[in-house]
């Protein structure tokens, strides 16, 4: 089965400074990946999806990820981050006609 | 933009009570999920639904649990006698197609406190 691990728990960051979450992903299978935000006492919005093609993928609000199937990895990244970007961050794997297996989140907290 | 909608947004119950989450997925979707959050952990899979059947759920999905599409647009998450680790953030998604290439759209989450 799928499995996904956010190696930080929380990231804290300056206003402006540039930011990556990390996130490594385990599967036997092609799986498709997904970063999810939660701000605070709300749902779950997508952020960025990678399906296929280009390894780099750009979302809302500026953030990008790159997939990396040799690492089995896909960050996300942010050049310079707002206080507004201050959320959960959840990364998300699934494969075709299956459940989407979620990583433990990272909150980022940005500073002034 | 459509989205998917739950009630109520906060739910009390003692324990032992039997709770019923609801969830109204976006129109034109057919598979639909439950997730839950307990408090500061990660989203857990629970069950997903798929014509008017269970497809898929997880090991939490346990006998208390039950999932049903009673009408075209309600799915429901009935938890038949409430446990103080039942209290939990619960979020209903949807998505249109089988792919895993469709996106599941989350709803903003129903917090139970089971006291």
């Amino acid at each position: 089965a799928q499995s996904v691990t956010q190696l930080d728990s929380q990231v804290p960051v300056f206003e402006e400074a540039p930011v990556e979450l990390r996130c490594n992903y385990s599967s036997s299978v092609s799986v498709y990946l997904f970063w999810y935000v939660q701000y605070p006492n709300q749902g779950l919005q997508l952020l960025l999806k990678y399906l296929s093609g280009s390894t780099l993928v750009k979302g809302i609000n500026g953030f990008e990820a790159e997939f990396n199937k040799s690492q089995t990895s896909f960050h996300l990244r942010k050049p310079s981050v707002h206080i507004s970007d201050t959320a959960e961050y959840f990364c998300a794997v699934t494969k075709i006609n299956n459940d989407m297996r979620f990583g433990a989140g990272t909150r980022l907290t940005v500073k002034p | 933009e459509p989205e998917v909608t739950q009630t109520p947004s906060h739910q009390v119950t003692q324990m032992g009570q039997e709770v019923i989450l609801r969830c109204v997925p976006i129109s034109n979707h057919l598979y639909f999920y439950w997730y839950r959050q307990i408090l500061g952990q990660k989203v857990e899979f629970l069950v997903s639904f798929y014509n008017n059947e269970i497809s898929e759920k997880s090991e939490i999905f346990d006998d208390q649990f039950s999932v049903e599409r009673p009408d075209g647009s309600n799915f429901t998450l009935k938890i038949r006698s409430t446990k103080l680790e039942d209290s939990a953030m619960y979020f209903c998604a949807s998505k249109e197609g089988i792919a895993g290439t469709d996106t599941q759209y989350f709803g903003p989450g129903t917090r139970l406190t089971v006291l």
